[in-house]
């Protein structure tokens, strides 16, 4: 069990790039959550996958957000047309499915949009 | 509206004494609820959960919660608090949701504790 890993630590961008985050999950582990953390914030849940599927999104992930699971293992989480309010730790989480779920969360990846 | 309310900000406490940190909890549907702590640098970390049953829920590192529902609080406890302790605490909030997930978190803003030698 290595962990969540995420991919780059930090990301500093100009505004109107696009950026993409990776995170490779728990291997065994079959969910996979992408929450935002701005500064002095709780965390925002984004968006959740089961395998492959994408079955649920936070009306905050705009159409400027897109999140992919093609196999079912890593996760991509791209952001188009940056904006300044986009600047926000990203987490990613990963667990079993089970009556008795617990997430697992990487350490993230803080993205600043100058 | 669900929502989460961690009322204090900021805490610090001597090293020793008994810590005891607040949540209350708007949610229409019956609860999951969770606390976790975050470190810098570090990952959330899961402290402990109430999903039914007992009350009085015990975790990892000497922590431990009561879910209050008539106050719809699930204050976290430990009797001792050690220097390592020092970190953000976040309590969350969440319900059996699509596909079974209860991933689907609401958290607090966080209480970040300091602990003095």
């Amino acid at each position: 069990d290595t962990g969540v890993s995420q991919d780059p630590r930090h990301k500093i961008t100009k505004r109107g790039q696009n950026v993409t985050f990776r995170c490779d999950p728990i291997s065994e582990h079959n969910r996979l959550y992408w929450y935002r953390q701005t500064l002095g914030q709780g965390p925002e849940f984004l968006t959740y996958f089961q395998n492959e599927a994408q079955l649920e999104k936070s009306r905050l992930l705009s159409d400027r957000f897109s999140a992919e699971r093609p196999k079912g293992s890593f996760s991509t989480l791209e952001i188009q047309r940056t904006e300044q309010g986009d600047s926000a730790m990203y987490l990613c989480a990963s667990s079993s499915k089970g009556a008795n779920e617990k997430l697992f969360f990487g350490s993230g990846t803080q993205l600043s949009v100058l | 509206a669900q929502s989460v309310t961690q009322p204090d900000i900021h805490i610090t406490v001597s090293e020793g004494a008994s810590l005891e940190l607040r949540c209350n909890y708007s949610y229409g549907a019956t609860p999951y609820l969770f606390w976790y702590v975050q470190s810098p640098g570090q990952g959330l970390q899961l402290l402990l959960k109430y999903f039914s049953g007992d009350t009085l829920v015990q975790g990892i590192k000497g922590f431990e919660a009561e879910f209050k529902r008539s106050q719809s609080s699930f204050n976290l406890r430990k009797p001792s608090v050690h220097w390592s302790d020092a970190a953000e605490y976040f309590c969350a909030v969440g319900s059996m949701n699509y596909g079974g997930s209860q991933g689907n978190l609401i958290f607090g803003k966080g209480t970040k504790l300091s602990v003095k030698p």
